[in-house]
């Protein structure tokens, strides 16, 4: 059973701090990994995706990769209320498969 | 990213009744339809893949017979909930893998909120 864990939070931030999310999964075979965000009510939005060990910069959210330890994670500098929503982690393994799984997500609370 | 249109966005429906709900990709064509299900605060879980021209694959646990699926053309899924209970209320997202573009599957549809009273 391939599984994709994050804290359900919430993480509470103030404005302008720099949010740490996490996320670890089970398949050692894993090769794609995806952080969304999810308003709520509406669908999950793809924001950043990373297939190599190391850091991945895009504007204000890093993604990092560590295959090793199992682990990826995402950051957000200079944090806003309106980065305020739910973050899910996806993975997807090198089996042929194009479906990933998903963790259930954390809530970020970014507060003025 | 690429375009995935769902419709409606929200849905209320008596128990008993049908509904509804496509999915289609607007800026590519689809071979493949990913139709997910999301109950409050939990994960996205997949429900059926569906192949254009081909009988959808369901995920165990996924009533066949009650959740009708559709895939007639490159560009348009659907789904429907046949006599559709409280319990089938859940928030019901799709994507789409296109035929010659990579990763489209990571971009989903608006979501359809569906309530059953």
């Amino acid at each position: 059973q391939k599984e994709v864990e994050q804290n359900s939070g919430p993480l509470s931030v103030p404005e302008g701090a720099i949010a740490s999310l996490n996320c670890t999964y089970s398949d050692r075979g894993s090769q794609s990994f995806f952080w969304y965000r999810q308003y709520s009510g509406k669908s999950p939005e793809l924001i950043m995706f990373i297939y190599s060990n190391g850091d991945k910069e895009d504007g204000r959210f890093t993604a990092q990769l560590n295959k090793a330890s199992q682990y990826v994670s995402l950051l957000i500098r200079d944090s806003q209320p309106s980065d305020s929503a739910t973050y899910l982690c996806a993975v997807k393994s090198s089996g042929g498969s194009y479906i990933p799984t998903f963790g259930r997500g954390t809530s970020l609370i970014v507060h003025p | 990213g690429a375009v995935v249109s769902q419709h409606p966005s929200r849905v209320i429906c008596k128990s008993g009744t049908s509904v509804k709900i496509e999915c289609r990709s607007l800026d590519f064509q689809a071979t493949t339809m990913f139709w997910y299900r999301q109950f409050p605060k939990k994960s996205l879980m997949l429900m059926a893949t569906s192949n254009e021209g081909s009988k959808a694959t369901y995920e165990q646990g996924v009533e066949k017979d009650k959740f009708l699926i559709n895939h007639a053309s490159l560009t348009l899924s659907t789904l429907t909930v046949t006599s559709a209970h409280p319990e089938d209320s859940s928030f019901y997202i799709c994507s789409a893998r296109g035929t010659d573009r990579e990763g489209t599957e990571a971009f989903f549809g608006q979501g359809t909120r569906l309530t059953v009273v």
